[in-house]
């Protein structure tokens, strides 16, 4: 199984500051026939289910405010938050679907300062 | 707009079996296939396996094969998934989860609808 590693576990910061977080996988999720990277990234927040934010490593979902973004590619990648809102309180999750079974970082809990 | 739909809370004995369903509402069921995944109190997400139900074959994280069991039935529009011989360490919350790409293999997609999600506790 790939497995993903998230850094930081952890992360509090200021309205308004950028959040930057990182996920690794043992393996390459980048598709050579389609140049495609199989990352997805969520936002759940308590007691609600996880909410698609990115997908395909960069393409954020309808809906999603632009303040969001997806970036990396192989095994390497980020999410930004590019000023960070009150609603913005969550544990955030990176999965690769590249190969079954699906597996997810373990979270990072982003808290405001 | 889809939306998946869960069945309510469960309580079990240790050793027994549950079944949750997942029934989608506002449109019926395509290729898009449909998977479960647990989360743990206070843990994070754990994908168990998967259905297109169009086509009927499930596939499953080695971890749940042999104890866990996926259907669905496309004349109502719901997804099962049953799992036996449960001990206090499946306390969990269990979600159905639709896969964003049609006739992706379960598992090989992100997954853009999620279910509301079905407590179940095991305990003595």
């Amino acid at each position: 199984d790939i497995v993903m590693t998230q850094s930081p576990d952890s992360l509090t910061l200021s309205l308004g500051e950028r959040a930057t977080i990182n996920c690794k996988s043992s393996q390459s999720v980048l598709y050579s026939s389609n140049n495609k990277n199989y990352l997805a990234w969520y936002q759940q927040k308590p007691g609600q289910p996880p909410k698609l934010l990115i997908y395909w490593a960069s393409i954020r979902e309808s809906g999603v405010p632009d303040r969001f973004s997806g970036s990396g590619s192989g095994a390497d990648f980020t999410l930004t938050i590019s000023s960070l809102q009150a609603e913005d309180v969550a544990v955030y999750y990176c999965q690769q679907y590249y190969s079954a079974p699906a597996t997810f970082g373990q979270g990072t809990k982003l808290e405001i300062k | 707009q889809v939306q998946l739909v869960q069945s309510g809370a469960e309580v079990k004995k240790p050793g027994s079996s549950v079944k949750v369903a997942c029934k989608a509402s506002g449109d019926t069921f395509t290729s898009n296939a449909i998977s479960w995944v647990r989360q743990a109190p206070g843990q994070g997400l754990e994908w168990m396996g998967g259905i297109i139900p169009v086509f009927g074959t499930a596939n499953y994280a080695q971890k749940f094969q042999g104890r866990v069991t996926i259907i669905a039935d496309e004349s109502t529009s719901t997804a099962y998934m049953e799992m036996s011989s449960l001990r206090s360490e499946d306390t969990a919350m269990y979600y159905c989860a639709r896969a964003r790409r049609r006739e992706a293999a379960p598992g090989k997609s992100a997954f853009d609808i999620w279910g509301q999600g079905t407590m179940v506790t095991v305990s003595s």
